[in-house]
């Protein structure tokens, strides 16, 4: 394992509340990456970072917004959930051109 | 735009055979493409990764086929074993700067004893 954490692993949340999920890694990776897994539709890409301060958007950011302060954490924000993103969300980092999978979180809006 | 294909169904194959799953796409060039593997619950893992310039890729039991002309990629377990078992997401990339991949739906592989 390339070291990744993420926190919460679940979590239950309600419509219009504002959610932030954390990703951690320990190796220094410049490059992290969000992604949201649903049947159906497989992984896509929520946002990137490409190092500190730097991010960009994904297949699916509308709703959604990031920040990386510290090279090791990359932060999810939902700013007001919905049930459209109920979800298990996947952060990775990448070496050369291998990623790298925290263990997710599972997210029910309700 | 885009779209990238893997088989929805399972494939049930028997222990000791070869497990062969496929990945097409279309609307799409990618410069390499990656094989991840997911167990329920957990994140995926890399397997393997093969350039649009390589034919074939080999590690261990696992090999991986790339015709950019078709516009597919296999991936083949040779003497398969059920920890075999688990999902299978092809994922194809352009080799942009933010090595952002694409990722198919995945195929369930079930390999019974």
């Amino acid at each position: 394992d390339a070291g990744i954490t993420q926190s919460p692993r679940h979590k239950v949340t309600e419509t219009g509340t504002p959610v932030t999920l954390r990703c951690h890694q320990t190796e220094n990776h410049r490059y992290m990456y969000w992604y949201r897994q649903d049947p159906g539709h497989g992984l896509r890409l929520i946002h990137y970072s490409y190092g500190v301060k730097d991010t960009d958007k994904g297949e699916v950011s509308d709703g959604y917004s990031v920040s990386r302060s510290k090279t090791e954490d990359f932060l999810l924000t939902l700013e007001s959930a919905t049930s459209s993103q109920t979800s298990v969300y996947f952060c990775a980092s990448r070496r050369e051109d291998e990623q790298f999978f925290g263990p997710g979180t599972r997210l029910t809006v309700l | 735009s885009q779209k990238i294909e893997q088989n929805s169904e399972a494939l049930n194959i028997q222990e000791g055979k070869t497990a062969t799953l496929t990945c097409n796409y279309t609307n799409y060039s990618p410069a390499y493409l990656q094989w991840y593997r997911q167990d329920p619950g957990r994140g995926p893992v890399f397997l393997l990764l093969i350039r649009e310039n390589e034919k074939e890729k080999r590690k261990e039991r696992l090999k991986v086929t790339f015709d950019t002309t078709l516009k597919q990629s296999l991936f083949h377990i040779t003497a398969s074993q059920p920890a075999d078992s688990a999902t299978y997401l092809c994922a194809p990339s352009r080799n942009n700067a933010g090595n952002m991949l694409t990722f198919g739906g995945g195929t369930r592989l079930m390999v019974k004893p």
